[in-house]
C-alpha cells in the first residue's frame, strides 16, 4: 500500500476482554514501531522491530502486551484482559533502516481504543 | 542512554511571527539523526525535517528550519511567518546506530498560533 496502514481505526471493548490492533506497514520498511498515545500526551514507547534483531520490548507496559511481527511485515499488537488506562490512540510506524538514516518514520493514523 | 529534551511544554505566538522550538538531546553515539514531527488535532504524525550529526549545514524545508548546535547538543526547530496551520504539537526525536535504529522522542510543545 502507499502508507501504513491500522486497524481497526475505532476499537470499544468492554473490560476485561482481549483486543487485537493491526499494522500494515509500507512495503520494504524494516523497521516497525508501537506507540501509545493518550491525549495531549507525547508518545510512549512500547515495542520496536528491526528487522531479524529480536524486538525491543522494553516499552511493554505490562504482560497482558503482546506484539509479534510475522514474515517481517504485519504486526499484530495484543492487550489482554484489557483495563480502563489502556485506553489510548495506539500508533504505529515503519521506517527503511540504512547507514545515513535519513529516513523518515511514517506513521499510520492509529487506532483509538476505548475501554469501558 | 539516549535522551531528547523539549523544555517548552505550550507556546503562544503571534500570527507571522517567527517561532523557535526546543530541543536537545543526549548521545554517546558518533552518528545520529535528528526528526522533527508535527502532530495537528487531526492526531496525524507529520514528517517536518531531518538533520544528520555529520550535515554541514543546517537543513531547511521552505518555512522550517533546523538551528543544529552539535556542540551544544541542540536541535531547534525554527518557523519562520507562522501561520494559524501551524498550530499543534511538535515532537523532536533521534536515532542512532548503536541504539540500533531505535527512535527516541521528546516530549512534545504544544504551540498555539495566535490571529
Amino acid at each position: 500500500g502507499a502508507g501504513v496502514s491500522q486497524s481497526p481505526s475505532n476499537k470499544v471493548t468492554e473490560k476485561g476482554k482481549d483486543v487485537e490492533l493491526r499494522c500494515d506497514p509500507i512495503s520494504g520498511h524494516t523497521a516497525l514501531y508501537w506507540y501509545r498515545q493518550s491525549l495531549g500526551q507525547g508518545l510512549e514507547f512500547l515495542i520496536y522491530f528491526q528487522g531479524n534483531s529480536a524486538p525491543d520490548k522494553s516499552g511493554l507496559p505490562s504482560d497482558r502486551f503482546s506484539a509479534e511481527r510475522t514474515g517481517g511485515s504485519v504486526s499484530t499488537l495484543t492487550i489482554q484482559r484489557t483495563q480502563q488506562e489502556d485506553s489510548a490512540v495506539y500508533l504505529c510506524a515503519s521506517s527503511l533502516v540504512q547507514v545515513g538514516m535519513n529516513t523518515e518514520a511514517f506513521f499510520g493514523q492509529g487506532t483509538r481504543l476505548t475501554v469501558v | 542512554a539516549q535522551k531528547i529534551t523539549q523544555t517548552q511544554p505550550g507556546m503562544f505566538v503571534q500570527e507571522k511571527e517567527a517561532v523557535t522550538l526546543d530541543c536537545t538531546y543526549d548521545t554517546s553515539d558518533p552518528s545520529y539523526g535528528l526528526f522533527w514531527y508535527k502532530q495537528p488535532s487531526s492526531g496525524e504524525m507529520i514528517f517536518l525535517i531531518y538533520q544528520g550529526s555529520y550535515d554541514q549545514q543546517n537543513a531547511t524545508e521552505g518555512r522550517y528550519s533546523l538551528n543544529f548546535q552539535k556542540a551544544r547538543k541542540s536541535a531547534n526547530l525554527v518557523i519562520s511567518a507562522s501561520q494559524l496551520g501551524d498550530s499543534a504539537m511538535y515532537f523532536c526525536a533521534m536515532r542512532g546506530r548503536d541504539s540500533n535504529y531505535q527512535l527516541i522522542w521528546g516530549a512534545g510543545t504544544k504551540l498555539i498560533i495566535k490571529p
